[in-house]
């Protein structure tokens, strides 16, 4: 299986800019893809193929990377993104990292 | 408006069996793949299964190959996971999840609840 690792969490103050970032096992290609899951709630598609804008997501939430090191950038962070930020790789059989929590200040 | 609505969780004992279903509407369900993903209480997400838009292909993770299987009825705009032989680390929240063409899952439900326990 493909590993994914993230940081487990990040606190940043509202209008600051945030990476979080997504390293994998093997390579990926850019089939890379962003996830934002608020408590409760169902995952929610950000990016994908790792710098495509999701329909309907805000131009404040862009991703880059190619083969195994990956970004997901807020500029600027908002209070309502206050989330857990998930990716997932579908080079191989679908896998996902654990997640990194999104805090602000 | 793209839905998917899940029902079937509940409390099961170890060993035992269950089926979820997934009601789709708002798009032509016979034309996409479709899949489960599942998230372990306070845990990640985990990947498991897929089928193709005939159901003639199905794909598994090994950490449930041989004890769900997926199925789908395009006649009723319908997905089907029937969970066999469950083990107290199939509890989680089960969502049914639509993977575009390349495998990212742009539309999901609000998920149904498992929990495997005696």
């Amino acid at each position: 299986d493909t590993v994914l690792t993230q940081s487990p969490a990040l606190a940043v103050s509202p209008g600051e800019r945030v990476s979080i970032s997504c390293r994998a096992s093997e390579g990926v290609n850019s089939y890379m893809h962003w996830y934002q899951q608020k408590p409760g709630q169902q995952p929610k598609l950000l990016i994908y193929k790792a710098s495509n804008l999701a329909s309907g997501v805000p131009a404040r939430f862009s991703g880059s990377g190619s083969g195994t090191d990956f970004t997901l950038t807020i500029d600027p962070v908002e209070a309502d993104d206050t989330a857990t930020y998930f990716c997932q790789q579908s080079w191989n059989d679908p896998t996902f990292g654990a997640g990194t929590k999104l805090e602000l200040k | 408006e793209v839905q998917l609505v899940e029902s079937g969780g509940g409390l099961v004992q170890p060993g035992r069996s269950l089926k979820l279903s997934c009601a789709a509407s708002g798009f032509t369900f016979s034309n996409y793949y479709m899949a489960w993903v599942r998230q372990a209480p306070k845990k990640g997400l985990e990947w498991v299964a897929t089928i193709s838009t005939s159901g003639s292909r199905t794909y598994y993770p090994d950490s449930v190959k041989g004890r769900f299987t997926i199925s789908r009825d395009n006649a009723k705009s319908s997905l089907y996971l029937q969970m066999n032989s469950l083990k107290s680390e199939d509890t989680a929240t089960y969502y049914c999840a639509s993977p575009g063409s390349e495998d990212y899952f742009d539309y999901w439900g609000q998920g149904v609840m498992v929990t495997v326990s005696s």
